[in-house]
């Protein structure tokens, strides 16, 4: 079992929308609705910002969305902040093995 | 207030043991699963073991099965990771996070984490 997929870095302006993909295979990404995304902070610890592909806990700001194809997640941040500098990662159920796998995290620069 | 707070890393040499724990309070600990997730200087998260609210099932990573235990007490509060045959590619930051979902199950999905503590393994 190998990491998912995520691009090293994106980058946008405030205002605008990103998207971060999440490639797996038919395995763990393709096969369950189990994808979850965390912000990490610069020094902080991650945080939950979804689960079950596209649920977002309480507390967490309706900008950020999720969503599946295939064996691609995407996480979709809209009206882009200063504060969503960060990196972002993608998890997903896997089943036999390694249970949840981690994405190998995507820095968001905001220009 | 959900808090979480691990201890127990340190510096320790190739192929020796060691027991990190985790205090929780601030909710019904017996009634959520709980993780363990590392992350290695610089580099990203990796879940490493996972245990059911009552203790019963537990879950390891391909990386970490047959050398490293999760256990808890729910009557203490507290979460375990024994860790044994340490390796280099072990040495990270070690999390304890609290499963999202109230009851039995593990979700893998962590909503809230401790600070970490931070394991070595160097001769």
């Amino acid at each position: 079992q190998s990491a998912l997929t995520q691009p090293a870095s994106v980058s946008g302006s405030p205002g605008q929308s990103i998207t971060i993909s999440c490639t797996g295979t038919s395995s763990d990404v393709g096969a369950y609705g189990y994808v979850s995304w965390y912000q990490q902070l610069p020094g902080k610890v991650p945080k939950l910002l979804i689960y079950d592909v596209s649920n977002r806990p309480s507390g967490v700001s309706i900008r950020f969305s999720g969503s599946k194809s295939g064996n691609t997640a995407s996480l979709t941040i809209s009206g882009l902040q200063a504060e969503d500098e960060a990196d972002y990662y993608c998890s997903s159920d896997a089943g036999s093995g390694t249970p949840v796998l981690f994405g190998g995290g995507t820095k968001l620069t905001v220009l | 207030e959900v808090q979480l707070v691990e201890s127990g890393g340190g510096l320790v040499q190739p192929g020796g043991s060691l027991r990190l724990s985790c205090a929780a309070s601030g909710f019904n600990f017996g009634n959520y699963a709980m993780n363990w997730v590392r992350q290695a200087p610089g580099k990203g998260l990796e879940w490493v073991s996972g245990i059911s609210a009552s203790g019963g099932g537990t879950r390891y990573a391909d990386s970490v099965k047959g050398r490293f235990t999760i256990s808890r007490d729910n009557f203490k509060n507290m979460l375990y990771l024994q860790m044994s045959t340490l390796r280099v590619e072990d040495a990270a930051l070690y999390y304890c996070a609290k499963d999202l979902h109230f009851g039995q199950q593990l979700s893998y999905y962590c909503d809230y984490w401790g600070q970490g503590t931070l394991v070595t393994v160097s001769s």
